[in-house]
């Protein structure tokens, strides 16, 4: 199975911060790479699709990044609605995988 | 927009059968792919298994051929069904739409609420 590693597990900013989130890869996977964002009591939503699409609806301040085997998940300017838990999934090859996830936490 | 809605049993016993349904509205099931997902605490995130338009299906070897989706283009639902249960399938289960491209270049882009299902005597 393909590992994906996120980091930090845990990260603590303040509203106005650019934010950057990493998951690395154990094997080369293309940009088949999509991150998601989870509040307590919901499901994910979609945020980023192959590595750098934004998904329809979702604000500009967020985007995706790809070099080799890390992906990374920026937020220009952390707004309130921001503070959540993302994991980054990889759809390259069976069985399709999670990172473990990073909350992301008000300073 | 789309909309999916699990349901099901909440609590399922040890070695029985997990049967759960889920009804997608504001959009044909045709055209796309469907998955079900799980989350528990101990395990995170886990995929099991996607269902296309055609029928054909891809499971997650994890689940050592306890699972069968499935597709119901007439009352435009999905279906579940995890055999031989144990506590370690106690989660909750999402169903989630994959989008329309071919696999890989698949985006869990719309999600029911969830249903949490206790394995439990």
């Amino acid at each position: 199975d393909i590992q994906m590693t996120q980091s930090p597990s845990y990260l603590s900013a303040s509203i106005g911060d650019r934010v950057t989130i990493t998951c690395r890869a154990s094997q080369s996977i293309s940009t088949y790479v999509n991150w998601y964002q989870q509040k307590p009591g919901k499901a994910p939503k979609a945020l980023i699709y192959a590595a750098t699409g934004l998904q329809s609806g979702v604000p500009s301040r967020f985007s995706g990044s790809a070099s080799g085997t890390l992906f990374t998940l920026s937020i220009s300017s952390l707004q309130p609605e921001d503070f959540a838990t993302y994991y980054c999934q990889q759809s390259f090859s069976v069985p399709w995988t999670f990172g473990q996830g990073t909350k992301v936490d008000i300073k | 927009q789309v909309q999916l809605q699990e349901s099901g049993p909440g609590l399922v016993k040890p070695s029985e059968t997990l049967s759960l349904t889920c009804t997608v509205s504001g959009g044909s099931i045709s055209n796309f792919y469907w998955s079900w997902i799980r989350q528990s605490p101990g395990k995170g995130l886990e995929w099991i298994g996607f269902v296309s338009y055609s029928g054909s299906s891809t499971y997650n070897p994890s689940l050592n051929g306890r699972v069968t989706m499935s597709l119901d283009p007439s009352k435009n639902d999905l279906s579940l069904r995890l055999t031989s249960v144990s506590a370690a399938d106690s989660a909750v289960y999402y169903c989630a739409r994959a989008g329309w491209k071919h696999p890989p270049d698949n985006c869990f882009d719309a999600w029911g609420q969830g249903i949490q299902v206790t394995v439990s005597s």
